[in-house]
C-alpha cells in the first residue's frame, strides 16, 4: 500500500529556514514524479515544486512566486524527498502536502500526504 | 501565466446535477481534486474524463475549447466538499484553479 508521511513542520520566525520531509513506502520511489503542494489555512491549493523520476534525472521544478527561496532534495536509498526552505515569510504559513504523479508530466496526483503544518510567525 | 478560473461556490438539491468549470488557456490536460474539510485532496477525475477506481460513475469529465467541466449526477450529500481543477502550464509548472465549494 502506497503512503507518503510528511514530517518537519512547526513554527519559524519570518527569516527563517525549515526543512521537511516525506517518507515514502509501498512502491518504487525512483519511478516517480513527487511533488510538494501546499494550503494555507482557509485558502485554496498550490504547487510548489516537483522532482522528477530517474528517467529524466530528477530534475527538479520549482514554482516562480517562490524566488528561489526553496530546494527539493531527494534520496531515493531511503525513499525520502525534502524540502529545504529558507528566508520564510509569513506568506509560506501553510500545510505542505508531498504528493506522488502517477505517471509523468501532468498525468494527476493519485497519493497525497497527511501533510504537515508550517507555521512563520513572530 | 496560466490561469485558471473556477466558480466560487455551487449549491445543488439532492439528486441533482452539479457542473464545475474550469477556464483557462491550458493546451494540457485537466484534472480534478475533491477536498473536504480536514482531509488531504482526492483525485475525483484524470486527463479530462478518465475517472479514477473507487471513484462513483456519477463523477463524469469533459473538455471543449479551453473549459474543462467536472458533472456530479444524482448528488449526494457526502459530495459535499471543495473541487479544485489543475492543470499545466508550459512543460514545467502546474496550476490550480481557485476552487469551488459545493454545496448539497
Amino acid at each position: 500500500e502506497v503512503h507518503l508521511v510528511e514530517s518537519g513542520g512547526g513554527l519559524v520566525q519570518p527569516g527563517g529556514s525549515l526543512r521537511l520531509s516525506c517518507a515514502a513506502s509501498g512502491f518504487t520511489f525512483s519511478d516517480h514524479y513527487i511533488d510538494w503542494v501546499r494550503q494555507a489555512p482557509g485558502k485554496g491549493l498550490e504547487w510548489v515544486g516537483r522532482s522528477r523520476n530517474i528517467a529524466n534525472t530528477f530534475r527538479t521544478e520549482y514554482a516562480a512566486s517562490l524566488k528561489g527561496r526553496f530546494t527539493i532534495l531527494r534520496d531515493d536509498s531511503g525513499s525520502s524527498l525534502y524540502l529545504q526552505m529558507y528566508n520564510l515569510q509569513t506568506e509560506d504559513t501553510a500545510v505542505y502536502y508531498c504528493v506522488r504523479g502517477r505517471n509523468g508530466f501532468n498525468s494527476g496526483f493519485d497519493y497525497w500526504g497527511q501533510g504537515t503544518l508550517v507555521t512563520v510567525s513572530s | 501565466s496560466l490561469e485558471l478560473a473556477q466558480p466560487p461556490s455551487v449549491s445543488v438539491s439532492p439528486g441533482q446535477t452539479a457542473k464545475i468549470t474550469c477556464s483557462g488557456d491550458t493546451k494540457h490536460f485537466v484534472h480534478w481534486y475533491q477536498q473536504k474539510p480536514g482531509q488531504a485532496p482526492v483525485a475525483v477525475m484524470y486527463k479530462d474524463t478518465e475517472r479514477p477506481s473507487g471513484i462513483p460513475d456519477r463523477f463524469s469529465g469533459s473538455s471543449s475549447g479551453t473549459t474543462a467541466t467536472l458533472t456530479i449526477s444524482n448528488i449526494q450529500a457526502e459530495d459535499e466538499a471543495n473541487y479544485y481543477c489543475q492543470s499545466a502550464d508550459g512543460s514545467d509548472s502546474y496550476v490550480f484553479g481557485s476552487g469551488t465549494e459545493v454545496t448539497v
